[in-house]
């Protein structure tokens, strides 16, 4: 199907460890992968996206990778910070930018 | 990058009523995507809204239920019909706007609806 699958639910860290959160996905036409974080009672927003002819990208503390030939992709947020504290969205998109999402993670970032 | 505008932010509604929910976007969009995410849960697609056709429904949600409009490209509206207490979560507009030399999803901020 075209169902996007996310790993763990929950996560928490302590500050200054890094966190990594893990994607899979089905669909063979997905091009476009991008991750959001959303905090409580607002909407998500992008943090990064990563585009299907790019192994890896990063900006500052995060990075993305992307593995099309086994159809995952995962993020890594290096030296966390308590504001990192959200919940985390994977998505796959085909085009259009009309999106399939994960099913999230709570990442926690303890003191 | 696209502002949206999206009312009303939250209401609480009686079962039986419907609402409807509208994005105004600042620049002209081809497609308009509306989401639905059910508390603690994840984004879940309704239906894409494109200009001058009927809207294009994801598997699990009908035109009755959920009934669109779109009368020009910067504008759309979602109805939510016959509600229910399963119907309370928050529904979000999606457009696709560019940010530099790439294209992203941009959201609106969001219909916090209560079904009681």
């Amino acid at each position: 199907g075209e169902n996007v699958e996310q790993h763990p639910s929950t996560l928490s860290v302590q500050e200054g460890d890094s966190a990594v959160i893990k994607c899979t996905y089905s669909d063979s036409a997905s091009n476009y992968f991008p991750w959001y974080k959303q905090e409580l009672g607002k909407r998500p927003q992008l943090i990064i996206d990563i585009r299907s002819n790019v192994g890896e990208k990063k900006d500052q503390r995060i990075a993305v990778t992307l593995n099309k030939t086994a159809k995952h992709f995962s993020l890594h947020i290096t030296e966390t910070q308590p504001e990192d504290s959200a919940v985390y969205f994977c998505a796959r998109g085909g085009g259009g930018n009309k999106l399939t999402f994960g099913t999230g993670t709570q990442l926690k970032v303890e003191l | 990058s696209a502002v949206i505008s999206q009312k009303p932010s939250r209401d609480i509604c009686q079962r039986g009523t419907s609402l409807t929910i509208q994005c105004q976007v600042d620049s002209q969009v081809t497609m308009m995507f509306w989401y639905r995410q059910q508390p603690g849960q994840s984004l879940t697609l309704i239906a894409t809204a494109n200009q001058g056709s009927e809207a294009t429904y994801e598997s699990g949600f009908v035109i009755d239920k959920f009934p669109i409009s779109r009368p020009n490209l910067t504008f759309s509206t979602l109805t939510v019909s016959n509600m229910s207490p399963e119907d309370s979560s928050i529904y979000l507009c999606s457009v696709e706007g560019w940010r530099g030399l790439n294209t992203e999803a941009f959201f609106g901020q969001g219909t916090r609806l209560t079904v009681v």
